[in-house]
């Protein structure tokens, strides 16, 4: 089993839909949690950090569920500007390094 | 964004040559990694540094090795390349547990193919 798995999508929504994708890890120990986006042929850039409590930023939520260790993030009022792939990323504690999914492609559509 | 630049940008080379990857920040953060990013994988670590002359192994360290000299500079070298090291490399940096961040913020990527 992958330590962080996401589904791959690609997820097609119409713009202005609501969106929402999970990612699941394995360790049950880990703390810090991570969405980056990465466009087409480009880097990957931090989307938000999950704590424990999730958070909100504009249109984008994440939120922590520890008991089924997973975490989620949601999109609200979808923009076409939206259209990247999502990649979760998990704080080993035991050595502080990241582990990658593989990412969620999104794909808005007008 | 995050001053990291990375060079070469785009290489083609001939297996069995031995290859350097440059990667430069302006942040003056003291971690430093580089990953590779293969279709269908998540990103993988090959070596981190934690400062200058401090380096380690990551998950897919074998054919490869770092070196850093100065704070801004951390050089990936691939011995003898290989097919199977066709990839985009991506070099990233962080604050690190020194101040409790480890969000990452990486540089454009280089795109490598060994023919």
């Amino acid at each position: 089993r992958k330590e962080v798995e996401q589904d791959p999508g690609p997820f097609n929504v119409p713009e202005g839909a609501t969106v929402a994708f999970n990612c699941t890890y394995s360790n049950s120990a880990s703390q810090s949690f991570f969405w980056y986006r990465q466009d087409c042929r480009k880097e990957p850039k931090l989307l938000m950090s999950v704590y424990s409590s999730g958070n909100e930023d504009g249109r984008f939520t994440a939120q922590l569920n520890r008991a089924s260790q997973y975490i989620s993030l949601l999109i609200r009022d979808s923009k076409l500007s939206d259209s990247a792939t999502y990649l979760c990323v998990v704080l080993m504690d035991s050595n502080y390094q990241l582990i990658w999914g593989a990412g969620t492609k999104l794909i808005i559509k007008p | 964004d995050a001053g990291i630049t990375q060079s070469p940008r785009h290489k083609v080379t001939e297996t069995g040559t031995p290859v350097t990857l440059r990667c430069h920040q302006t942040e003056n953060h003291r971690y430093m990694y580089w990953y590779r990013q293969d279709p269908g994988h998540g990103l993988r670590l090959i070596h981190y540094s934690y400062g200058v002359k401090d380096t380690d192994k990551g998950e897919v360290s074998d054919g490869y090795s770092v070196s850093r000299s100065k704070t801004e500079d951390f050089l990936l070298t691939l011995e003898s390349a290989t097919s199977s090291q066709t990839s985009v490399y991506f070099c990233a940096i962080s604050e690190g547990d020194s101040s409790g961040l480890y969000e990452q913020y990486f540089g454009p990527g280089t795109r490598l193919t060994v023919t």
